[in-house]
């Protein structure tokens, strides 16, 4: 099983329609949680922290699963700026070393 | 402000020949990252710093070396270029909860 793993889409959505990410990991004792937007051709920039208790930023919002090793990443109201992939990163249990999903890709359709 | 810079953007290699990657980052951050990323693999890590002076490897570290020598720099080395060292290098720069910040990325090619 891989550490992290991502649906790699891709999902096509229509503008103003809701959509939701799932990654599992596989390590149980694995402490911070990530996800990243890249687009194409650029650096990953970080889109947000995953707390224990769930978190939302604006149209954004990430819940974390630890009985179910998952976390998720819920859009609403999808703009076309959202096109992207959004990468799952996840830490090695309380050190620097953080393993990356492969990423889901996202296209919003006007 | 610049973040984290890295040069150059592009570069083509023959095999064999060595090159560095640079990297520098103006956050004060001690923790430092070099990834590489290939189509369906992910972003893997070649190579990390704790602080100046204090390097250790990754998970593809072969045919990479690093140094630490200031908190602001973290060079990468390929001593000897292959085609299969193709690919798409970010530096990445650690914030105290974990969360990284990305240079723009060189990419590579080896023939």
């Amino acid at each position: 099983r891989k550490e992290v793993e991502q649906d790699p889409g891709p999902f096509n959505v229509p503008e103003g329609a809701t959509v939701a990410f799932n990654c599992t990991y596989s390590n149980s004792a694995s402490q911070s949680f990530f996800w990243y937007r890249q687009d194409c051709r650029k650096e990953p920039k970080l889109l947000m922290s995953v707390y224990s208790s769930g978190n939302e930023d604006g149209r954004f919002t990430a819940q974390l699963n630890r009985a179910s090793q998952y976390i998720s990443l819920l859009i609403r109201d999808s703009k076309l700026s959202d096109s992207a992939t959004y990468l799952c990163v996840v830490n090695k249990g309380g050190n620097e070393k953080l393993t990356f999903g492969t990423g889901t890709r996202l296209t919003i359709i006007p | 402000n610049a973040g984290v810079t890295q040069t150059p953007k592009f570069q083509v290699l023959k095999t064999g020949q060595s090159m560095t990657l640079q990297c520098a980052q103006d956050m004060n951050h001690e923790y430092m990252s070099w990834y590489r990323q290939d189509p369906g693999m992910g972003l893997r890590l070649i190579h990390y710093s704790v602080g100046a002076g204090i390097t250790d490897q990754g998970e593809v570290p072969n045919g990479y070396n690093v140094s630490r020598s200031t908190t602001e720099d973290f060079p990468l080395r390929l001593l000897s270029a292959a085609p299969s060292q193709t690919s798409v290098y970010f530096c990445a720069s650690i914030g105290t909860a974990y969360e990284q910040y990305f240079g723009p990325g060189t990419r590579l090619t080896v023939t």
